[in-house]
């Protein structure tokens, strides 16, 4: 079965640049988009990133994503961040034999 | 806008089964997939499965399958989730989602929290 991989938990300053990445297990992650959701405490999941770098309207450009097919994976990338960045961020995909939506084990981001 | 609202919080024994509702307002509900996820306290998401209620077909994770079971009333806008035997590692907020034209889970039921206790 398809999995993603994410790092556990990073940290980093306010207003600096924090990558998350997300590996694919098997087959390319390109071949299916990768979206990126934010979920804080008590609150359901949002999409911040859809189609592996497109950005919802009402999210800040501080977030972007990408894809390196060299790796297999995807990341996130928030830059000048805020303490209100502070959150548990998830990668989604689909696994190509059956279209069943996968998701990443999720990453708990603190800024401090 | 797009609401999914869902059913309330549910304490059940081991064995027993559950079922959760999620209404949809809003938008044209039979057009759209909806998804369920969980999420055990503490854990990340996991994917259940889904529905596409305007052909009335579900599909499954394969963990679950031939425990979960997902329906939709087009009548009403609203789709369900039931979940079968029970156990305590099913203790966990279950979310409906849609599926959005860009393929991501672009609304979100407030979730339910289920547990279950002897």
């Amino acid at each position: 079965n398809f999995m993603l991989t994410q790092p556990h938990s990073v940290s980093e300053s306010p207003g600096k640049t924090v990558t998350i990445s997300c590996t694919g297990s098997s087959g390319s992650i390109a071949s299916n988009y990768v979206q990126w959701y934010q979920q804080r405490p008590g609150s359901a999941p949002t999409t911040v990133i859809y189609e592996d770098n497109q950005r919802p309207s009402g999210v800040p450009d501080r977030f972007s994503g990408s894809i390196d097919s060299s790796s297999n994976s995807a990341s996130l990338t928030i830059s000048g961040l805020k303490t209100e960045d502070e959150a548990d961020y998830y990668c989604q995909s689909y696994d190509s034999s059956n279209r069943h939506a996968v998701f990443g084990g999720g990453t708990q981001l603190t800024v401090l | 806008q797009v609401q999914l609202v869902q059913s309330g919080a549910e304490v059940k024994k081991p064995g027993s089964s559950v079922k959760v509702s999620c209404k949809a307002s809003g938008g044209t509900f039979s057009s759209y997939t909806i998804s369920w996820v969980r999420q055990a306290p503490g854990q990340g998401l996991e994917w259940m499965g889904r529905i596409i209620p305007i052909l009335g077909i579900a599909n499954y994770a394969q963990k679950f399958q031939g425990r979960v079971t997902i329906t939709a009333d087009k009548s009403t806008s609203t789709a369900y989730m039931e979940l079968s035997s029970l156990r305590s590692e099913d203790t966990a907020v279950y979310y409906c989602a849609r599926v959005g034209e860009h393929l991501d889970f672009d609304y979100w039921g407030q979730g339910t929290l289920v547990t279950v206790s002897s």
